[in-house]
């Protein structure tokens, strides 16, 4: 059973169009992360959720925890090719010590 | 510019060769950790040194072995490894595993071929 649900797997779409990502679980987390990963690159981190119902922004893009912090979501206005990347959502289970991360999302952004 | 360096960043080796990963970081981190990762897949948890000690491992076969020297370097000692272990190898380091929000940073990675 995967404990980080990452939804879709796989997005293509235009430059200008808005996107969302979301990461979902039945178990809460302590803090949710998310990363970008280009081809021959390590992820790099983008944003670290740990409060119920925080918003955090980073430009065009806009992360939510949710209020039970079992869930995140991520949603990129007016994307642009550059945003093109594999997307994980990672996240520290209340009861570990290591990260767990959903299966990623593969995003296309095509001129 | 990553912060976790990684020496190689290509590999390629027979299944009996020995071979081994670097991985390096001045940040202070106490916590290292492997990981492999398949293409277009999320990395997979290998091993986690917390202040020099082995503190996890996922279960990974005793054909990879990791050492950490010291707090800043964090080695993967390769043997007789199988064409299925090709991959990705992502070091990462965090200020340590006691905090919950802290995050990890990742080095590029070598990209390990078995032939």
């Amino acid at each position: 059973t995967q404990l980080l649900e990452q939804s879709p797997q796989f997005l293509s779409i235009q430059e200008g169009e808005n996107l969302t990502v979301y990461c979902n679980s039945s178990s809460v987390f302590s803090s949710l992360q998310w990363y970008r990963q280009e081809p021959g690159e390590g992820p790099v981190l983008l944003v670290t959720v740990v409060t119920g119902g925080e918003v955090k922004k980073l430009k065009r893009l806009t992360f939510q925890f949710g209020d039970a912090r079992k869930d995140s979501s991520l949603h990129i206005t007016a994307a642009q090719p550059g945003d093109t990347g594999l997307y994980l959502c990672a996240g520290l289970h209340q009861a570990g010590t290591a990260l767990i991360f959903g299966k990623g999302t593969t995003l296309s952004v095509s001129s | 510019d990553t912060e976790v360096t990684q020496t190689p960043k290509h590999l390629v080796m027979g299944m009996t060769n020995k071979k081994s990963l670097k991985c390096e970081q001045h940040m202070g981190h106490r916590a290292m950790y492997w990981y492999k990762q398949k293409a277009k897949k999320p990395p997979e948890l290998m091993f986690v040194y917390s202040y020099e000690k082995l503190s996890i491992n996922e279960s990974v076969p005793s054909r990879f072995s990791p050492e950490c020297p010291n707090s800043s370097l964090l080695n993967l000692h390769l043997h007789a490894l199988q064409p299925e272990d090709s991959a990705l190898y992502l070091c990462a380091s965090s200020q340590g595993t006691e905090h919950s929000n802290q995050p990890q940073h990742f080095g590029d990675g070598t990209r390990l071929s078995i032939l």
